[in-house]
């Protein structure tokens, strides 16, 4: 069976710090992940996958993540942020059968 | 490429109604997925469709079902609604084949229920 957990549902940050986001998943098969984007009334974009390939991926908008087999873990992370980065945040994995399980979110605020 | 579009983009309902969610997905793209995303639960798995047949589906009650067309566009019914049902449903789109294919979502609808 396919999960994910979101650790933080809310996170803060500074305009210019780090931005850390963490997913841990669960996969009876090796995983493909995803992290997607939502803004504010808007539908889902994605920013990057890892499908087995390079263990750090790179994405839109400056994002990144590292795959972790030994830590079960997707973490997203972006050097600096910035105030057009606010929105929440969703890490999911696809099982064979093509069925995404998503997990319930991070809403990321930065201050100026 | 026209993007996954979804109609209409609101709608208000009282108890006890029907409704019908319409979802047209990006040109080639076979399956067609359906999510409910309510605050602090995420996005919830409806089911999904793939070339006119039902080949996922989600913890959902009965209330809540779909179709695909032959043109690959999708309907979701829910009947007999109930308050909790108010939610942002999403549609979202991939070619269906390979664990690697992205959905792209649309818009959503956002449904009360009053």
């Amino acid at each position: 069976a396919q999960s994910v957990t979101q650790l933080g549902s809310h996170v803060s940050v500074s305009e210019g710090a780090l931005v850390l986001l963490r997913c841990n998943y669960s996969s009876s098969v090796p995983p493909y992940l995803f992290w997607y984007v939502q803004y504010p009334n808007q539908g889902l974009q994605l920013l990057l996958k890892y499908t087995s390939a390079a263990t750090l991926v790179k994405g839109i908008n400056g994002f990144e993540a590292e795959f972790k087999k030994s830590e079960t873990s997707f973490h997203l992370t972006k050097p600096s942020a910035h105030m057009s980065d606010a929105a929440e945040y969703f890490c999911a994995v696809s099982d064979p059968g093509n069925q995404f399980y998503f997990g319930t979110g991070t809403s990321l605020t930065v201050i100026p | 490429k026209a993007g996954v579009t979804q109609t209409p983009r609101y709608l208000i309902k009282t108890r006890g109604q029907q409704v019908t969610l319409s979802c047209s997905p990006i040109s080639g793209h076979r399956s067609v997925s359906w999510y409910q995303q309510t605050p602090g639960q995420g996005l919830q798995f409806l089911f999904e469709y793939f070339s006119e047949t039902q080949r996922n589906k989600g913890n959902f009650p009965g209330r809540f079902s779909g179709r695909q067309f032959s043109n690959s566009r999708s309907e979701m019914n829910v009947s007999t609604l109930e308050l909790g049902d108010s939610a942002l449903y999403l549609c979202a789109s991939s070619s269906g084949q390979g664990r690697n294919n992205e959905q792209f979502f649309g818009p959503g609808t956002r449904l009360t229920v009053l």
